[in-house]
């Protein structure tokens, strides 16, 4: 398995405050995504990283903003977190943009916007 | 656009019955098919994947061949175990940048 960490694991925030979520790779893989798993929809993408400081928008952008400086970090920001945004959130990563290539997921970080 | 549509869980079944999950996809292109797998509290893992037309993905005795006649990449087991159960996500890769379209998940559940 691909070396992908995810920090925090969990998170409890209060509606209107910022939150970033990181996510932590070793494999020096050029591709990273933020996904969003919700009961119905099964994960969509939020945000994608091509290399560092090349991001493109998913299919659930708003309200999500990324950066990139790093090869091997990515972080996700709420700038003011919303209700609609408790979740559990999945990075992944990817060698190449090949579609042969298979992603890689990290653990997962719950969070809850009260 | 491109689409995932897979069957509605839960889906119930006692050990070494036969499993089949139905996936079926919409696509412009010739996109690759995967199954990912989500145990308990852990994130996706890849399951199987098949990158073209009649190719046949396997794993841990679970297979789903790609029919591009049909749009379809069925996940089928012969004999299922306990350990089975997890969610299931049919899954395809198309486009630039080849960013994973996934459907909605299959939860299974084995009875002992």
């Amino acid at each position: 398995d691909a070396g992908i960490t995810q920090s925090p694991r969990h998170k409890v925030t209060e509606t209107g405050t910022p939150v970033t979520l990181r996510c932590h790779q070793t494999e020096n893989h050029r591709y990273m995504y933020w996904y969003r798993q919700d009961p119905g929809h099964g994960l969509r993408l939020i945000h994608y990283s091509y290399g560092v400081k090349d991001t493109d928008k998913g299919e659930v952008s708003d309200g999500y903003s990324v950066s990139r400086s790093k090869t091997e970090d990515f972080l996700l920001t709420l700038e003011s977190a919303t209700s609609s945004q408790t979740s559990v959130y999945f990075c992944a990563s990817k060698r190449e943009g090949l579609g042969t290539d298979t992603q890689y997921f990290g653990p997962g970080t719950r969070l809850t916007v009260l | 656009g491109d689409s995932v549509t897979q069957m509605e869980g839960p889906v119930t079944l006692s050990e070494e019955a036969f499993l089949t999950i139905n996936c079926t996809y919409t696509a412009t292109g010739y996109p690759s098919l995967f199954w990912y797998v989500q145990y308990p509290g852990e994130g996706l893992q890849l399951l199987l994947k098949a990158t073209k037309a009649d190719d046949k993905g396997s794993n841990k005795g679970f297979e789903a061949t790609y029919r591009k006649e049909t749009t379809s990449f069925h996940l089928e087991k012969g004999s299922v175990q306990v350990s089975d159960s997890a969610v299931y996500f049919c899954a395809l890769s198309e486009g630039r940048d080849d960013k994973i379209i996934f459907g909605k998940g299959t939860r299974l559940h084995i009875l002992p």
